[in-house]
């Protein structure tokens, strides 16, 4: 059973440039969240789709933009990459109504 | 503002001994506490949970204990392995307010000396 899958690993992209970051949930969970982990941090929350819709949203600007595709999995979004957008993006899925978030591997982001 | 804090950065134990990871909250509407460990170039692995209507949760050789009173968790291993040796998470949900994220403390590394 094939767990949350992420893609890419890594990427390295320039000051104003666009992103757009993958992931698969577990198989037979229907809801993905994204979280970024700066360095020396817990992750924080992005946002959550569920029924391809954005459910509930943390504090990012509208540069951080999402999807969820009707096999339930999803891409992150970001816009006029800023220096400080450099970390580990991370994707959890669940099923909802189920507290338990089981995380990918992450995608590490460096923006120079 | 930290909803979760976890102050301790780091905790050295010896092997076969027991690991106290400590985390608190100031958010009176958390509902469900999680703990992840989490290895370098991994993502966080969920290890054990508890509801707001409990106070401890035990699974092999991880208990989490919950005192709502004093807004306080915490995570013991015993006994303490090699295998052990990660950066654990605390992190707290208010799922009956239908706020679904997960907030997370900075997280602790635990280091077990052979």
């Amino acid at each position: 059973d094939a767990g949350v899958t992420q893609s890419p690993t890594h990427l390295i992209k320039t000051r104003g440039q666009q992103v757009t970051l993958r992931c698969s949930p577990k198989s037979g969970h229907d809801t993905v969240s994204w979280y970024q982990q700066a360095l020396g941090q817990g992750p924080q929350f992005i946002f959550q789709y569920y029924e391809e819709e954005e459910r509930q949203r943390g504090n990012f600007p509208d540069r951080f933009s999402g999807h969820q595709f009707p096999n339930y999995s999803s891409e992150l979004n970001v816009n006029a990459l800023l220096l400080g957008d450099s970390a580990l993006y991370l994707c959890a899925s669940t099923m909802d109504r189920v507290n338990e978030q089981y995380f990918g591997p992450g995608t590490r982001l460096t923006v120079t | 503002d930290q909803q979760v804090k976890q102050n301790s950065p780091s905790l050295s134990v010896q092997e076969g001994r027991i690991s106290i990871l400590n985390c608190d909250y100031t958010n009176s509407m958390f509902d469900y506490f999680l703990w992840y460990k989490k290895y370098p170039a991994e993502g966080p692995t969920f290890l054990i949970s508890i509801s707001s209507i409990k106070d401890k949760n035990e699974d092999g050789r991880f208990t989490v204990f919950l005192n709502k009173s004093a807004k306080h968790l915490s995570l013991h291993i015993v006994p303490s392995q090699p295998g052990d040796s990660a950066v654990y998470f605390c992190a707290a949900s208010a799922r009956w307010s239908n706020d679904y994220k997960l907030s997370f403390g900075a997280g602790t590394t635990v280091t077990v000396r052979a």
